[in-house]
C-alpha cells in the first residue's frame, strides 16, 4: 500500500465549476499535511497547510479526517489558472527535519 | 528572501563526467533535501540534511554524493551516472520541525547521455 493515495484524474472542469480532490494516508502517526500545486516543468509550490479543524483560504478549503486518514480540497469557482497538477502531502518525519510524502498527484485542467 | 535557488538549471553530462548541482536559501532554514522527479511522477526524497548533518538517505546509489558545506549551501556531486538518472533534480529548504512547510527551488533539469 502506498503511503499516500490520490485519485490522479485528469479532471476537466468548465470554469466556474467546483471541484474536489481526496486523499488517503497510510500512517496514522503522521503529524502535519499539506497541499502542494505544480505546474508543468516547474517546481512544486505550497498552497496551503492542512488543519484538523479545516481551513479556508479564498476559493480553496482544505479538511482533515484523522480517524479516517483522509485529507480534501475543494475549490471552488475554478479559474482558468488553477489548471495545475496538486499533490497532496504528509509529513511523517522525525523530529528535526521532516520527511514528506507525495501523492501521484492530481491534474486539473479548467476549460473556458 | 523567501526563495530557493539552484544552479545551473539545465545540465547535460555524458556518463563519465563529474559534475555538480548547486543549491542556496538565505531564510536561516536549517533543513535542506534533495529530491528526484521524473515526468508525471511526484518527487521522490533522496537526502535530508538537518542543521548541516546528513539524516535521511534514502538508499542512493553512491554515485550521488550530497555535501552541505554551511547551513545556507546544498550540493549534489555527480558522478558516472546513467541514462535512468536523467531526471529534474529538485533542491527544498524548512525550519525543522514536523509542521513546517518545505519551499522548492526551480529545479536542475539533467539529460545523462
Amino acid at each position: 500500500r502506498k503511503e499516500v493515495e490520490q485519485d490522479p484524474g485528469p479532471f476537466n472542469v468548465p470554469e466556474g465549476a467546483t471541484v474536489a480532490f481526496n486523499c488517503t494516508y497510510s500512517n496514522s502517526a503522521s503529524q502535519s499535511f499539506f497541499w502542494y500545486r505544480q505546474d508543468c516543468r516547474k517546481e512544486p509550490k505550497l498552497l496551503m497547510s492542512v488543519y484538523s479543524s479545516g481551513n479556508e483560504d479564498g476559493r480553496f478549503t482544505a479538511q482533515l479526517n484523522r480517524a479516517s486518514q483522509y485529507i480534501s480540497l475543494l475549490i471552488r469557482d475554478s479559474k482558468l489558472s488553477d489548471s495545475a497538477t496538486y499533490l497532496c502531502v504528509v509529513n511523517m518525519g522525525q523530529t528535526g527535519a521532516n520527511n514528506l510524502f507525495f501523492g501521484t498527484g492530481t491534474r486539473l485542467t479548467v476549460i473556458p | 528572501d523567501t526563495e530557493v535557488t539552484q544552479t545551473p538549471k539545465h545540465l547535460v553530462m555524458g556518463m563519465t563526467n563529474k559534475k555538480s548541482l548547486k543549491c542556496e536559501q538565505h531564510m536561516g532554514h536549517r533543513a535542506m533535501y534533495w529530491y528526484k522527479q521524473k515526468a508525471k511522477k511526484p518527487p521522490e526524497l533522496m537526502f535530508v540534511y538537518s542543521y548541516e548533518k546528513l539524516s535521511i538517505n534514502e538508499s542512493v546509489p553512491s554515485r550521488f554524493s550530497p555535501e552541505c558545506p554551511n547551513s545556507s549551501l546544498l550540493n549534489l556531486h555527480l558522478h558516472a551516472l546513467q541514462p535512468e538518472d536523467s531526471a529534474l533534480y529538485l533542491c527544498a529548504s524548512s525550519r525543522p520541525g514536523l509542521a513546517n512547510e518545505q519551499f522548492f527551488g526551480p529545479g536542475t533539469r539533467l539529460t545523462v547521455l
